[in-house]
């Protein structure tokens, strides 16, 4: 079974302070793959990033960066500077990487979130 | 606009009555996914189309859940004799064949379904 757990329910900062989103999975597939989404006030879940299991470099996009460590499990979000637009519902998510049509596969086992308010 | 449409966006039902709610994916996305999110929860899975095959379906997906998606387009997803428990939002999500976009999910805006 696939699990992912957020153990940060809720991070409030100022602006302009760096904050970190913790996500750590569970998984027996040799091939997965791991997300972070965002969802905004409005609902609609938004793509931040997607890594393979088989691709540990660490990614940065702008004022985003991700950690990908396969040794402990771990996929953490990096913010650096956060806005108050940054404000939102985050989730990790982990999919399996079969053969397409497999039963594990692009299935999304997402963690329970976690509520970053950036107030100004 | 070329993403993820659902239908209805709300839909508010008494116990008991049956609801059905559509979802259009990104044209020529093979694959259609159906989640559920409570408040304060992440989406659970429950049921995965590729093309016109249901090919899995979650244990929360009841006997009284019932998803289709005729001609590989769109897909609808019935919930017979809701009750209160039933009340969450429901979002669909598809993904493309291959491409640059393998694997990614792009979710419609979901439908917020109020079991009264």
């Amino acid at each position: 079974a696939q699990k992912v757990t957020q153990a940060q329910t809720e991070i409030s900062v100022v602006e302009k302070e760096d904050v970190t989103l913790d996500c750590v999975y569970e998984t027996r597939d040799t091939t997965y793959y791991l997300f972070w989404y965002k969802q905004p006030p409005s609902g609609e879940l938004v793509f931040l990033i997607r890594r393979n299991s088989f691709d540990e470099q660490n990614e940065i996009s702008g004022r985003y960066s991700w950690n990908f460590q396969k040794s402990t499990s771990s996929f953490n979000f990096t913010i650096t500077a956060s806005q108050v637009v940054d404000s939102a519902v985050y989730f990790c998510a982990l999919s399996g990487g079969g053969n397409a049509g497999g039963t594990s596969y692009g299935k999304l086992t997402f963690g329970q979130g976690t509520i970053l308010t950036v107030h100004p | 606009d070329t993403g993820v449409s659902q239908d209805p966006r709300h839909k508010i039902t008494k116990r008991g009555q049956n609801v059905t709610f559509r979802c259009d994916p990104i044209s020529e996305h093979n694959r259609l996914y159906w989640y559920r999110q409570t408040l304060g929860q992440g989406p659970e899975f429950l049921t995965y189309f590729q093309n016109e095959a249901q090919l899995e379906k979650s244990r929360l997906l009841s006997d009284r859940f019932s998803a289709e998606r005729p001609k590989g387009s769109f897909s609808t997803l019935e919930i017979q004799r809701t009750e209160q428990g039933d009340s969450a939002m429901y979002l669909c999500a598809s993904s493309p064949r291959g491409g640059r976009s393998y694997n990614e999910q792009f979710f419609g805006p979901g439908t917020r379904l109020t079991v009264l």
